[in-house]
Protein backbone atom coordinates (compact mmCIF):
# COMPACT_ATOMS: atom_id res chain seq x y z
CA UNK A 1 0.00 0.00 0.00
CA UNK A 2 1.75 3.09 -1.20
CA UNK A 3 1.96 5.84 1.45
CA UNK A 4 3.13 9.55 0.34
CA UNK A 5 4.01 12.47 3.50
CA UNK A 6 4.85 15.76 3.00
CA UNK A 7 7.63 17.60 4.34
CA UNK A 8 8.40 21.16 4.30
CA UNK A 9 8.59 24.67 6.36
CA UNK A 10 5.16 25.79 7.57
CA UNK A 11 5.77 29.60 7.14
CA UNK A 12 7.57 31.39 4.28
CA UNK A 13 7.38 35.11 3.54
CA UNK A 14 6.44 37.00 1.47
CA UNK A 15 8.55 37.30 -2.05
CA UNK A 16 10.37 33.96 -1.09
CA UNK A 17 10.30 30.46 -2.00
CA UNK A 18 7.64 27.76 -1.01
CA UNK A 19 9.71 24.25 -0.85
CA UNK A 20 7.67 20.92 -0.03
CA UNK A 21 8.51 17.49 -0.70
CA UNK A 22 6.90 14.53 -0.87
CA UNK A 23 8.23 11.13 0.69
CA UNK A 24 6.62 7.81 -1.42
CA UNK A 25 6.68 4.36 0.06
CA UNK A 26 5.33 1.38 -0.20
CA UNK A 27 5.80 1.48 -4.08
CA UNK A 28 8.11 2.09 -6.54
CA UNK A 29 7.62 5.70 -8.15
CA UNK A 30 8.29 4.32 -12.19
CA UNK A 31 5.47 4.28 -14.48
CA UNK A 32 3.64 6.74 -12.37
CA UNK A 33 2.12 10.41 -12.23
CA UNK A 34 2.69 12.24 -9.11
CA UNK A 35 0.78 15.43 -8.28
CA UNK A 36 0.50 18.78 -6.06
CA UNK A 37 -2.83 20.15 -5.19
CA UNK A 38 -3.73 22.73 -2.37
CA UNK A 39 -6.61 23.67 -0.28
CA UNK A 40 -6.60 27.32 0.99
CA UNK A 41 -7.49 27.51 4.51
CA UNK A 42 -11.93 27.27 4.51
CA UNK A 43 -12.60 26.84 0.10
CA UNK A 44 -11.66 24.20 -2.55
CA UNK A 45 -9.13 22.13 -4.04
CA UNK A 46 -6.39 23.74 -6.55
CA UNK A 47 -4.92 21.70 -9.45
CA UNK A 48 -0.93 23.01 -8.80
CA UNK A 49 -0.04 20.33 -11.28
CA UNK A 50 1.94 16.87 -11.67
CA UNK A 51 5.10 15.34 -12.68
CA UNK A 52 6.25 12.02 -14.45
CA UNK A 53 8.48 9.67 -13.12
CA UNK A 54 10.91 10.30 -15.63
CA UNK A 55 10.94 14.30 -14.73
CA UNK A 56 8.02 16.10 -17.41
CA UNK A 57 6.31 18.33 -15.98
CA UNK A 58 2.73 19.63 -16.32
CA UNK A 59 1.35 22.46 -14.22
CA UNK A 60 -1.79 24.56 -14.00
CA UNK A 61 -1.57 27.88 -15.98
CA UNK A 62 -2.77 29.75 -13.08
CA UNK A 63 0.86 28.82 -11.86
CA UNK A 64 2.74 28.55 -14.40
CA UNK A 65 6.18 30.36 -14.79
CA UNK A 66 6.19 30.50 -10.25
CA UNK A 67 6.50 26.85 -10.24
CA UNK A 68 8.80 23.98 -10.44
CA UNK A 69 8.29 20.28 -9.48
CA UNK A 70 10.90 17.56 -9.42
CA UNK A 71 11.59 14.03 -8.66
CA UNK A 72 14.39 11.80 -7.27
CA UNK A 73 13.45 8.19 -7.83
CA UNK A 74 16.51 7.06 -6.26
CA UNK A 75 15.10 9.01 -3.21
CA UNK A 76 11.42 7.97 -3.47
CA UNK A 77 10.43 11.88 -3.68
CA UNK A 78 9.53 14.46 -5.31
CA UNK A 79 9.31 18.01 -4.74
CA UNK A 80 7.12 21.43 -5.38
CA UNK A 81 8.98 25.34 -5.43
CA UNK A 82 6.28 27.98 -5.83
CA UNK A 83 8.52 31.44 -6.01
CA UNK A 84 7.47 34.84 -5.16
CA UNK A 85 4.81 34.38 -2.78
CA UNK A 86 1.93 35.92 -1.28
CA UNK A 87 -0.91 35.45 1.08
CA UNK A 88 -2.81 33.95 -1.51
CA UNK A 89 -0.50 31.31 -1.61
CA UNK A 90 -1.29 30.36 2.16
CA UNK A 91 -2.87 26.50 2.29
CA UNK A 92 -2.85 23.15 2.97
CA UNK A 93 -0.52 21.48 0.24
CA UNK A 94 -1.42 18.03 -0.57
CA UNK A 95 1.01 15.15 -2.73
CA UNK A 96 -0.84 11.92 -4.56
CA UNK A 97 -0.52 9.90 -6.87
CA UNK A 98 -1.91 10.61 -10.14
CA UNK A 99 -3.60 8.21 -12.61
CA UNK A 100 -3.52 10.69 -14.60
CA UNK A 101 -5.42 11.63 -16.40
CA UNK A 102 -8.10 9.88 -14.72
CA UNK A 103 -8.15 10.50 -10.82
CA UNK A 104 -6.10 11.31 -7.47
CA UNK A 105 -6.06 8.04 -5.80
CA UNK A 106 -3.36 7.77 -2.74
CA UNK A 107 -3.03 11.04 -0.90
CA UNK A 108 -0.76 12.35 1.73
CA UNK A 109 -1.92 14.36 5.05
CA UNK A 110 -1.31 17.44 3.70
CA UNK A 111 1.06 20.23 4.81
CA UNK A 112 0.27 23.50 6.17
CA UNK A 113 1.98 26.30 4.49
CA UNK A 114 1.01 29.63 5.68
CA UNK A 115 2.66 33.45 4.12
CA UNK A 116 3.19 35.71 6.61
CA UNK A 117 5.99 38.19 7.42
CA UNK B 1 -9.44 28.11 -16.66
CA UNK B 2 -12.70 28.37 -14.81
CA UNK B 3 -13.25 25.87 -11.94
CA UNK B 4 -16.31 23.71 -12.32
CA UNK B 5 -19.46 24.84 -11.40
CA UNK B 6 -20.98 22.92 -8.34
CA UNK B 7 -23.86 24.30 -5.92
CA UNK B 8 -22.06 25.39 -2.58
CA UNK B 9 -24.64 23.34 -0.82
CA UNK B 10 -27.15 20.26 -0.72
CA UNK B 11 -29.24 18.79 1.98
CA UNK B 12 -30.92 16.12 2.65
CA UNK B 13 -32.67 13.48 5.55
CA UNK B 14 -31.74 10.42 5.85
CA UNK B 15 -32.84 7.53 4.08
CA UNK B 16 -33.37 10.34 1.02
CA UNK B 17 -31.46 10.71 -2.37
CA UNK B 18 -29.59 13.71 -3.17
CA UNK B 19 -27.89 14.77 -6.41
CA UNK B 20 -24.87 16.95 -6.84
CA UNK B 21 -24.12 18.85 -10.22
CA UNK B 22 -20.71 19.51 -11.79
CA UNK B 23 -21.06 21.97 -14.77
CA UNK B 24 -18.01 22.30 -17.37
CA UNK B 25 -18.00 22.73 -20.65
CA UNK B 26 -16.97 21.13 -23.98
CA UNK B 27 -13.30 21.11 -22.97
CA UNK B 28 -13.40 19.06 -20.25
CA UNK B 29 -16.62 17.37 -19.10
CA UNK B 30 -18.08 17.12 -22.24
CA UNK B 31 -14.92 16.42 -23.95
CA UNK B 32 -13.92 13.21 -21.41
CA UNK B 33 -15.08 10.61 -19.96
CA UNK B 34 -12.61 11.18 -16.52
CA UNK B 35 -14.46 12.83 -13.91
CA UNK B 36 -14.17 12.37 -10.37
CA UNK B 37 -15.52 12.80 -7.18
CA UNK B 38 -14.08 13.45 -3.73
CA UNK B 39 -15.54 13.35 -0.34
CA UNK B 40 -13.91 15.32 2.43
CA UNK B 41 -14.56 15.21 6.37
CA UNK B 42 -13.68 18.88 7.64
CA UNK B 43 -10.03 18.50 8.53
CA UNK B 44 -8.99 15.37 6.94
CA UNK B 45 -8.09 14.67 3.48
CA UNK B 46 -10.08 14.10 0.14
CA UNK B 47 -11.14 10.50 -0.71
CA UNK B 48 -11.72 9.43 -3.63
CA UNK B 49 -14.99 7.44 -4.63
CA UNK B 50 -15.92 7.93 -8.14
CA UNK B 51 -13.77 7.67 -10.91
CA UNK B 52 -13.81 7.70 -14.59
CA UNK B 53 -17.22 8.86 -14.66
CA UNK B 54 -19.35 5.99 -13.32
CA UNK B 55 -16.89 3.97 -11.53
CA UNK B 56 -16.13 3.14 -7.72
CA UNK B 57 -13.30 1.96 -6.25
CA UNK B 58 -13.29 -0.51 -3.81
CA UNK B 59 -15.19 -0.30 -0.62
CA UNK B 60 -16.98 2.48 -1.66
CA UNK B 61 -20.96 1.33 -0.78
CA UNK B 62 -22.92 1.34 -4.12
CA UNK B 63 -25.34 4.32 -2.70
CA UNK B 64 -23.01 6.19 -4.57
CA UNK B 65 -23.12 6.35 -7.90
CA UNK B 66 -21.66 8.79 -10.71
CA UNK B 67 -23.24 10.12 -14.20
CA UNK B 68 -22.72 12.49 -16.83
CA UNK B 69 -25.09 13.84 -19.75
CA UNK B 70 -23.54 16.55 -21.89
CA UNK B 71 -21.03 19.49 -20.17
CA UNK B 72 -22.55 18.33 -16.87
CA UNK B 73 -21.31 15.36 -14.33
CA UNK B 74 -23.38 14.07 -11.28
CA UNK B 75 -22.75 12.37 -8.24
CA UNK B 76 -26.13 10.95 -6.23
CA UNK B 77 -26.15 9.52 -2.87
CA UNK B 78 -28.99 7.54 -2.39
CA UNK B 79 -30.38 6.23 1.52
CA UNK B 80 -28.61 9.03 2.88
CA UNK B 81 -26.94 8.34 5.95
CA UNK B 82 -25.44 11.36 8.94
CA UNK B 83 -22.05 9.88 8.04
CA UNK B 84 -22.41 10.98 4.12
CA UNK B 85 -22.61 14.35 5.30
CA UNK B 86 -18.93 15.77 3.87
CA UNK B 87 -17.91 18.35 1.30
CA UNK B 88 -18.15 16.87 -2.25
CA UNK B 89 -15.41 17.69 -4.78
CA UNK B 90 -15.76 16.87 -8.99
CA UNK B 91 -12.95 17.09 -10.89
CA UNK B 92 -12.07 16.77 -15.05
CA UNK B 93 -9.53 16.25 -17.16
CA UNK B 94 -9.48 19.43 -19.56
CA UNK B 95 -7.23 18.78 -22.07
CA UNK B 96 -3.33 19.74 -23.08
CA UNK B 97 -2.10 17.75 -19.30
CA UNK B 98 -4.67 19.61 -17.63
CA UNK B 99 -7.09 18.83 -14.68
CA UNK B 100 -9.58 21.67 -13.17
CA UNK B 101 -11.71 21.08 -10.02
CA UNK B 102 -15.09 22.32 -8.85
CA UNK B 103 -15.88 24.19 -6.19
CA UNK B 104 -17.16 22.11 -3.88
CA UNK B 105 -20.68 21.07 -2.19
CA UNK B 106 -21.52 20.94 1.23
CA UNK B 107 -23.72 18.28 2.06
CA UNK B 108 -26.05 18.63 5.08
CA UNK B 109 -28.03 15.45 6.35
CA UNK B 110 -30.71 17.19 8.04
Amino acid sequence: QVQLQESGPGLVKPSETLSLTCTVSGDSMNNSYWTWIRQPPGRGLEWIGYIYYTGTTYYDPSVRGRVTMSVDTSQSQFSLRLTSVTAADTAIYYCAKFYGPRYFDVWGRGALVTVSS
Amino acid sequence: QSALTQPRSVSGSPGQSVTISCTGSNSDIGNYNYVSWYQQYPGEVPKLIIYDVTKRPSGVPNRFSGSKSDNTASLAISGLQAEDEADYYCCSYAGHYTVIFGGGTKLTVL
